[in-house]
């Protein structure tokens, strides 16, 4: 069955700098591959959606790249702030019906 | 307008008793969605309703739990005899979707604790 793996459970930033996180996945590529955002209490927020033939997805701060050779997804928040601090979700979406998987996702913390 | 919305948002029950989860989803919303958080671990999906369709059930962990839709709109997670391993967050999410790559909008989740 398929496998995603987030990097790592929690990722510890300067305010300021670029956070990179990782969405590894086994086996073959999906179709879509989503990023949400979830707050403490609350459900996950959809933020950007990468297809298998595009390369990068840009909106505002965040970018997310997809690289089927190496069968990974990376999430990129430039110049974060304390109020990016959440945990980020992959999700993957392969095709038909068949439900979105997702990661167990990793938390990030930016310190001022 | 309105987001997806649940209730209740925290939920103790004791081992054994069952319990009903409610999810209102945005209006015009046809897709459907329930899933459980548990600590530490990814969404997991429980099951899927799209418009008249059958719903897919395929992620229903035993038969302890069953969901319906009434009239395309308002759904209803049951779980029959809970038992401790149930604790966990349930979130309901809608789309407009007529498939699983469109944007699903979720509630804040309904949090369950069997004691």
């Amino acid at each position: 069955s398929q496998k995603i793996e987030q990097n790592s459970e929690a990722l510890n930033i300067q305010e300021g700098k670029t956070a990179t996180l990782t969405c590894n996945y086994t086996n073959y590529s999906p179709a879509y591959l989503q990023w949400y955002r979830q707050d403490p209490g609350r459900g996950p927020v959809f933020l950007l959606l990468i297809r298998e033939n595009e390369e990068e997805k840009r909106k505002e701060r965040l970018k997310v790249t997809f690289d089927t050779t190496l069968k990974q997804s990376l999430f990129h928040i430039t110049a974060s702030q304390p109020a990016d601090s959440a945990t980020y979700l992959c999700a993957l979406y392969y095709s038909g019906n068949t439900p979105l998987v997702f990661g167990k996702g990793t938390r990030l913390s930016v310190i001022a | 307008g309105a987001g997806v919305s649940q209730s209740p948002s925290n939920k103790v029950t004791e081992k054994g008793k069952d319990v009903e989860l409610r999810c209102d989803p945005i209006s015009g919303h046809t897709a459907l969605y329930w899933y459980r958080q548990s600590l530490g671990q990814g969404l997991e999906f429980l099951i899927y309703f799209q418009g008249n369709s059958a719903p897919d059930k395929s992620g229903l962990p035993s038969d302890r739990f069953s969901a319906e839709r009434t009239g395309g709109s308002v759904s209803t997670l049951t779980i029959q005899r809970t038992q401790q391993e149930d604790s966990a967050v349930y979130l309901c999410a809608s789309s407009l979707a007529r498939s699983w790559a469109d944007t699903q909008y979720f509630g804040p989740g309904t949090r369950l604790t069997v004691l």
